[in-house]
């Protein structure tokens, strides 16, 4: 069975200071990859997703993230954080052959200082 | 997403309400699904649906049931609801036309339900 780890449940960065939120996942062929993030009082918005190919993944609001297959991490980062990062942020895993089966993290509550 | 649309935003219900969260989608999605999330679990499925004919059961079910009217409609049911099923509700819905199976769920803004 699939699964996602986020092991930090809180962080806490300066405003401007780069970010990296960990992932890590368990699968046993290529998995498909998503981020996403919930700010305060709303849904779910998608930031990137990895299927295939280039393992450095650009998305939305300045975020990438990284496949790296011998760690099995998909690690979000992002090089300079804005107050309004603030949020919760969802790392996801999907069974390759159909990415509708996802499996969530706990998720990282990510707090920025001013 | 405004594609996606669930009602009620907020309700409060009591312990043995039957109770029923709507989500409709204007995407165009022919899959569609119903989460929960719980402060330090994530979100869990409850069920899913690949097309109008296709309900299957996600993770956590039990006290749970579905309808879906249309394609563009999926509706949650707590028949007798109880107070650990306050949660956070959330409908999400995805291509089954995308290539190689590679849909993306868009989620919608969510249902805040308390079962007192």
């Amino acid at each position: 069975a699939q699964s996602v780890t986020q092991p930090d449940i809180h962080i806490t960065v300066s405003e401007g200071a780069s970010l990296e939120l960990r992932c890590n996942y368990s699968y046993g062929a290529t998995p498909y990859l998503f981020w996403y993030v919930q700010s305060p009082g709303q849904g779910l918005q998608l930031l990137l997703k990895y299927f295939s190919g280039d393992t450095l993944v650009q998305g939305i609001k300045g975020f990438e993230a990284e496949f790296k297959r011998s760690q099995s991490s998909f690690n979000l980062r992002k090089p300079s954080v804005h107050w309004s990062d603030a949020a919760e942020y969802f790392c996801a895993v999907g069974s390759t052959g159909t990415a509708s089966k996802l499996t969530f993290g706990t998720g990282t509550r990510l707090q920025v200082m001013l | 997403d405004a594609d996606v649309t669930q009602t009620p935003r907020n309700r409060i219900t009591k312990t043995g309400k039957r109770i029923m969260l709507e989500c409709s989608q204007t995407k165009g999605h022919d899959r569609m699904y119903w989460y929960r999330q719980d402060p330090g679990l994530g979100l869990r499925l409850i069920y899913y649906s690949f097309d109008v004919k296709d309900i299957n059961k996600g993770e956590i079910s039990d006290g749970y049931s579905v309808s879906r009217q249309a394609q563009a409609k999926f509706s949650l049911s707590l028949e007798s609801a109880i107070p650990n099923q306050t949660a956070l509700y959330f409908c999400a819905t995805s291509d089954s036309l995308a290539v190689g199976g590679r849909d993306t769920q868009y989620f919608g803004p969510g249902t805040r339900l308390t079962v007192l």
